[in-house]
């Protein structure tokens, strides 16, 4: 039961364009969200969150959209930069807390010139 | 300051063999959690470790174990290896009170034959 979708696989964009990073959830309890960039043959790292008492949180080109009726949020990338070129995880803690989280399968972006 | 740690970044094993694998965690965090992460899937939740126990445990079985030691750093453990357990192997560590994001490691990609 996959609680946590990121139901495209691939996003191809170009330089300096929009990336439109799409994820799903089924579980309503979830109450937090975090998004994850991982390069290859390194870890996955934090990029940006969002609670759900927010609809929208903005960090530099990084800004995350929670719509909680349709359980559904998106990262969107602007302008688009060759570096930010990885795959992207969607997660949600679980109600075990902040430390055991659910991931996404990810959805692999490639930024090219 | 050392991020976190893991060793080794690649291992090859035949079936049913036991491994061990080991991470440091981030310098001040006293919280491990590891995950697993198969080919073109998101990074599941195995088990996490805090003050030496096991804390919470995802849907893995017991051929997977662990350890934490008391400088806090952990060991992860798979017995009676599978063809299966091919993945990369992450390490992730945080705080166990506050801290709402985890950091993770570089992981240590196992096969097994």
């Amino acid at each position: 039961d996959q609680q946590v979708k990121q139901n495209s696989p691939s996003l191809s964009v170009q330089e300096g364009r929009i990336s439109i990073l799409n994820c799903d959830y089924t579980n309503s309890m979830f109450d937090y969200f975090l998004w994850y960039k991982k390069y290859p043959a390194e870890g996955p790292t934090f990029l940006i969150s969002i609670s759900s008492i927010k609809d929208k949180n903005e960090d530099g080109r990084f800004t995350v959209f929670l719509n909680k009726s349709a359980k559904h949020l998106s990262l969107h990338i602007v302008p688009s930069q060759p570096g930010d070129s990885a795959v992207y995880f969607c997660a949600a803690p679980d109600s075990g807390g902040y430390n055991k989280l659910i991931f996404g399968a990810g959805t692999r972006l490639a930024v090219h010139p | 300051d050392a991020g976190v740690t893991q060793s080794p970044t690649h291992l090859i094993k035949t079936r049913g063999q036991q491994v061990t694998l080991r991470c440091s965690p981030k310098s001040g965090h006293d919280t491990v959690s590891w995950y697993q992460q198969a080919l073109g899937q998101g990074p599941q939740f195995i088990f996490q470790y805090y003050e030496e126990e096991e804390r919470q445990r995802g849907n893995f079985p017991d051929r997977f174990s662990g350890h934490q030691f008391p400088n806090y750093s952990s060991e992860l453990n798979v017995n009676a290896l599978l063809l299966g357990d091919s993945a990369l192997y992450l390490c992730a560590s945080s705080l166990w009170q506050g801290e709402e994001t985890q950091y993770f490691g570089p992981g240590t990609r196992l096969l097994v034959l």
